[in-house]
Parts: C-alpha cells; structure tokens; sequence
C-alpha cells in the first residue's frame, strides 16, 4: 500500500533553515508528480510545491518562491523541501502528497503523509 | 483569506443530507476541476471526490459532487457519525498559477 513518511520538522529561529524529507514505498516513485501542502494551526490548507515525476517542471506558492525548493531522489524514493529564510507565518504541519496520474502534474492529489511540524520562532 | 469560499460549518443529524458549497471565480472553479478533501480531526486529509464529480475508489456513494459555473457543491447523504470533519474544496487557479483551497467547512453531525 501507499505510504508516505514525512520527516525533518521541529523549532527553528526565523531566518534559519530546515530540510523536510519524505519517504516513499508502495508505489514507483519516479513515475509520479509530488506536492507539498501544508497547514498552520487550525487553520486551512495551502498548498507549497510541486514537482514533476522527472524532476524537470517546479511550481511554487508566491510566498515561497526563492526561499523553498522542492526536490526529489528518484533512486532513493524520497521527496525533499528545502526552506530557507523562514519566516514566522511559515510555521505549519508539513504535508507530502503524491499526484493520481503517471507522468502527469495534475492540481489533486490521492495519498498524503502525516505530516510533519515546522516552528518558526524566537 | 481563502480564494475559494466555503461555509465555516454545517449541521444535520444523522440519516440527514447535508450539501457543502465551494464558490470562486473564473480563473479557478469556472474553468478548472475541483476536487473535495476530508479531514478527520487530527489527521491527514484524504481526497473524496476529483474532477468535480467523481469519486475516488472506496468513497461510498453517498457522497456525490456538482458543479454550476463557479461553484461547486458536496453532498452526502444519508449521515453518519464517522462522516464529522472538515471539508475542503481545491481547484488550479490560472491567473496564480497555483493551487487553491476554500477555508474549509466543519460538518457537525447532530
């Protein structure tokens, strides 16, 4: 079955950095368009980036672009955000997710991880 | 501020319908698929519903999706308690180029 295991959150100062991870198993990878989405507490969804199975088309949310960069190992079945310059309203549960349709980005996504929690503070 | 609005909450008991309204614009729901999320409290969201009005493999059909120009609906009929979550919209929209959510609609069953 699908799985997806994020990993990389915690408490970081503003301005610092942060590398999420996500895990993938039960499907193949390398075939599929990868998201992140994430949610700040109580609140709702945003979504972050995408990533094209290939690696080759990015897109990201304004706020994030030239700060975050999404990546991906197909050979090692892992998803990647880099965050740099974080800012306080970054501070949300990070959600992976994977794209419903082999080789192509679509705008909905069919499995998501658990998420994992980004705190930016002083 | 969400670019897609949705109802903060809705209420029925149970065996009762319910229907969840997404509104937007043009630029998203107009011309764009819409797809539904569900979100039990204090997990991931699971998608439901894709392309407006077709349900993902193992959503029962009480759930159903609609569409009327920049709006879109979610019913669910015949309420159960296991059906208490928020609900979210999400559709492309192309003058952001990105994808975009309504606020999200906590359905109480009574």
């Amino acid at each position: 079955q699908v799985q997806l295991v994020e990993s990389g959150g915690g408490v970081v100062q503003p301005g610092r950095s942060l590398r999420l991870s996500c895990a993938a198993s039960g499907f193949t990878f390398n075939s599929y368009a990868m998201y992140w989405v994430r949610q700040a507490p109580g609140k709702g969804l945003d979504w972050v980036a995408v990533l094209s199975h290939d690696g080759n088309n990015e897109y990201y949310l304004d706020s994030v672009k030239g700060r975050f960069t999404i990546s991906r190992d197909n050979s090692k079945d892992t998803l990647y955000l880099q965050m740099n310059s974080l800012r306080v309203e970054d501070t949300a549960v990070y959600y992976c997710a994977k794209g419903p349709i082999s080789g192509v980005v679509t705008h909905y996504f069919d499995y998501w991880g658990q998420g994992t929690l980004v705190t930016v503070s002083s | 501020q969400s670019v897609l609005t949705q109802p903060p909450s809705v209420s029925a008991a149970p065996g009762q319908k319910v229907t969840i309204s997404c509104s937007g614009s043009s630029a998203n729901i107009g011309k764009n698929f819409v797809s539904w999320y569900q979100q039990l409290s204090g997990t991931a969201p699971k998608l439901l519903m894709y392309e407006n009005n077709k349900r993902l493999s193992g959503i029962p059909d009480r759930f159903s999706g609609s569409k009327s120009g920049t709006s879109v609906t979610l019913a669910i009929t015949g309420l159960q308690s296991g059906d208490e979550a928020d609900y979210y919209c999400g559709s492309w929209d192309s003058s952001l180029y990105a994808v975009v959510f309504g606020g999200g609609t906590r359905l109480t069953v009574l």
